[in-house]
């Protein structure tokens, strides 16, 4: 079955810092990515996804993902963190079958320090 | 466009109990979805639509129907509700595009059952 995992449930950063959070994912065929954002109380939105036609994706507010499929891992990265950006952070993979279902990962709280 | 909306937004049931949340999307999306959150496990599907009139059980169905009677409307009910069912509901909705549809999110309902 697919799966996804999240590495560190919590990550800390100074603002400025460099955003790392990781995931990586199973799956026997080449998998459909996404990672979603959570902002307190609020639903998930879109940050970026990966359906196969480049390996480094680019999303909204200035976050990236590079696909790499020697390591099953699909990991978030911002170079430059703004306080903005405290949120909850989750990766998902797509199901196999065509039914549009996602498989989630456990998510990463991201705190970002003054 | 309103998006996705979900009512209600918070809602304080006691043990077996009914009740019904209404998720509402107005994009004309053929897929619907419903989640809960719980804290450390990610989202979890409970159940999907992939059209009017459709309904199938996604990972964690148990003590929960749903409707679409309607292509803009998703339904879930619990029929008698226990503590175990206190978390976060999430609805989303998703265009036709096989496994790499961007699903739409709504602001969620706390439940919490006493």
């Amino acid at each position: 079955a697919q799966s996804v995992t999240q590495l560190g449930s919590h990550v800390s950063v100074s603002e400025g810092a460099l955003v790392l959070l990781r995931c990586n994912y199973s799956s026997s065929v080449p998998p459909y990515l996404f990672w979603y954002v959570q902002y307190p109380n609020q639903g998930l939105q879109l940050l970026l996804k990966y359906t196969s036609a480049a390996t480094l994706v680019k999303g909204i507010n200035g976050f990236e993902a590079e696909f790499k499929k020697s390591e099953t891992s699909f990991h978030l990265t911002k170079p430059s963190a703004h306080m903005s950006d405290a949120a909850e952070y989750f990766c998902a993979v797509s199901d196999k079958s065509n039914t549009g279902k996602l498989i989630f990962g456990q998510g990463t709280t991201l705190q970002v320090k003054p | 466009n309103a998006g996705v909306t979900q009512t209600p937004k918070f809602r304080v049931l006691k043990t077996g109990q009914s009740m019904t949340l209404l998720c509402a999307q107005d994009m004309n999306h053929e897929y619907m979805y419903w989640y809960r959150q719980d804290p450390g496990m990610g989202l979890r599907l409970i159940h999907y639509s992939v059209g009017e009139g459709t309904t199938a059980k996604g990972e964690v169905p148990d003590g929960y129907n749903v409707s679409r009677l309607k292509k803009q409307n998703f339904l879930l009910g619990l029929e008698s509700a226990a503590p175990s069912q206190t978390s976060v509901y999430f609805c989303a909705s998703s265009y036709f595009m096989g496994q790499g549809g961007e699903q739409y999110f709504g602001p969620g309902t706390r439940l919490t059952v006493t």
